[in-house]
């Protein structure tokens, strides 16, 4: 079955730090690819979109990602960790097909120490 | 541009009430979904119309959620006979073109507590 993972649920880094969250799809076809945030008790902001275009997709924020086909990876990163990063973070994709849903990981949740 | 709108923002209801949640999507935009978000999960595609046409149901649809879209603007789901495991976030989602890699905008969410 189609699906995503994503490695971790809770991240903890220190503000200035790299951050890191990884995210693995399951297709050997490449789906379309998107990292949405959620604040507490609010509804999902997209970050970024991988649609083929670019391998290293910039988003909002000052995040990043980089699609590997070889590895059927997504990670997201942001060079310097800043407390309002503090949030759960989803990635997810859509494999295509007749309806066009997301599938998404169970998310991670990112903690930023002061 | 006022984003997706959705109605109420929490309800609490007793086991075997019913419920129904309204979505405002974006004006214009064509696709509409309905997804169910549990505590520790991401979310779950419920069900998706393109205009007012409801074209693909999830198996965790069961017979007691409906989901219309009438004249292909605002949508309603409603919940038949609660129970506590409908307790859930139900978020809704709309986006523009027919092409799957449209962004999909989310509203805020309705928070369901069967109680």
């Amino acid at each position: 079955a189609q699906s995503v993972t994503q490695l971790g649920s809770h991240v903890s880094v220190s503000e200035g730090a790299l951050v890191l969250l990884r995210c693995n799809y399951s297709s050997s076809v490449p789906p379309y690819l998107f990292w949405y945030v959620q604040y507490p008790n609010q509804g999902l902001q997209l970050l970024l979109k991988y649609t083929s275009a670019a391998t290293l997709v910039k988003g909002i924020n000052g995040f990043e990602a980089e699609f590997k086909k070889s590895e059927t990876s997504f990670h997201l990163t942001k060079p310097s960790a800043h407390m309002s990063d503090a949030a759960e973070y989803f990635c997810a994709a859509n494999y295509g097909g007749s309806q066009g849903n997301l599938i998404f990981g169970k998310g991670t949740k990112l903690s930023v120490k002061p | 541009d006022t984003g997706v709108s959705q109605d109420p923002r929490h309800k609490i209801t007793k086991r075997g009430q019913n419920v129904t949640f309204r979505c405002d999507p974006i004006s214009e935009h064509n696709r509409l979904y309905w997804y169910r978000q549990t505590l520790g999960q991401g979310p779950e595609f419920l069900t998706y119309f393109q205009n007012e046409a409801q074209l693909e149901k999830s198996r965790l649809l069961s017979d007691r959620f409906s989901a219309e879209r009438p004249k292909g603007s605002f949508s309603t789901l409603e919940i038949q006979r609660t129970e506590q495991g409908d307790s859930a976030m139900y978020l809704c989602a709309s986006s523009l073109g027919f092409n799957n890699g449209e962004t999909q905008y989310f509203g805020p969410g309705t928070r369901l507590l069967v109680l």
